[in-house]
């Protein structure tokens, strides 16, 4: 099966710029998450989406991080304005959401802010 | 509330020698236990889980992991470690949060090097 992908692969912008990226699940899989990795850190969840519904958003930053998955299959996730502190791997992961179902994550998108 | 200590951010072993991560938990309820390895520049991909079946997990690559409850445990070892195995590992918990909704908590991870 295809796995979960993301682009860009690595992004720079400068601080107070806009950024978004883009996730597309595997196919099925109704559970879409967001997930935060600072350098020397664990994934930090930033959003969950059951189809197209937010299921958790307590560690969003509202006013600089919106995402939303429409049509509850692809994703996005934008940065408005950036702040150097948001410099990190962000992790697309997904899952059938049933029971135990484990997560399958995307190879990320790194993004730097100068 | 629960959280994820692994207790070694660094482990190097040389290659052929046995593999030990330390990784406690605590969790209100009874929760399913994860790792999953993060190569460089990779997403991160499971090794094994534990969903209150055997307490002795294997999983993929030679890797198995023992839930110890008394102990609050889950260690993941390896009998001999590879040099492919260089990587950073995140030991996971899933468990209920005060809200009643289930989540996710990773570890900080551990960074295994392998010596040749």
């Amino acid at each position: 099966e295809a796995g979960v992908a993301q682009s860009p692969r690595y992004k720079i912008i400068e601080k107070r710029q806009s950024v978004a990226f883009w996730c597309n699940p595997i196919s099925g899989h109704a559970t879409l998450y967001w997930y935060q990795q600072i350098l020397g850190q664990g994934p930090k969840l930033l959003i969950q989406f059951q189809n197209n519904g937010v299921v958790d958003d307590s560690q969003l930053p509202k006013d600089r991080f919106s995402a939303e998955r429409l049509k509850g299959v692809d994703s996005t996730l934008k940065i408005q304005p950036a702040k150097l502190e948001d410099s990190a791997v962000y992790l697309c992961a997904s899952s059938t959401g049933q029971g135990d179902s484990p997560l399958h994550f995307g190879n990320g998108t790194r993004l730097t802010v100068t | 509330a629960q959280s994820v200590t692994q207790l070694d951010s660094h482990v190097s072993v040389s290659e052929g020698t046995p593999v030990l991560l330390r990784c406690n938990y605590s969790s209100s309820y009874s929760p399913s236990l994860f790792w999953y390895v993060q190569h460089p520049n990779k997403g991160l991909q499971l090794l094994l889980k534990y969903t209150s079946a055997a307490t002795l997990v294997k999983g993929i690559n030679g890797f198995e992991a023992e839930f110890k409850k008394s102990e609050t445990s889950f260690h993941l070892t390896k009998p001999s470690a590879h040099m492919s195995d260089a990587a950073e590992y995140f030991c996971v918990v899933r468990g209920v949060m005060d809200t009643g909704r289930r989540a996710l908590t990773f570890g900080s991870g551990t960074r295994l090097q392998v010596q040749p």
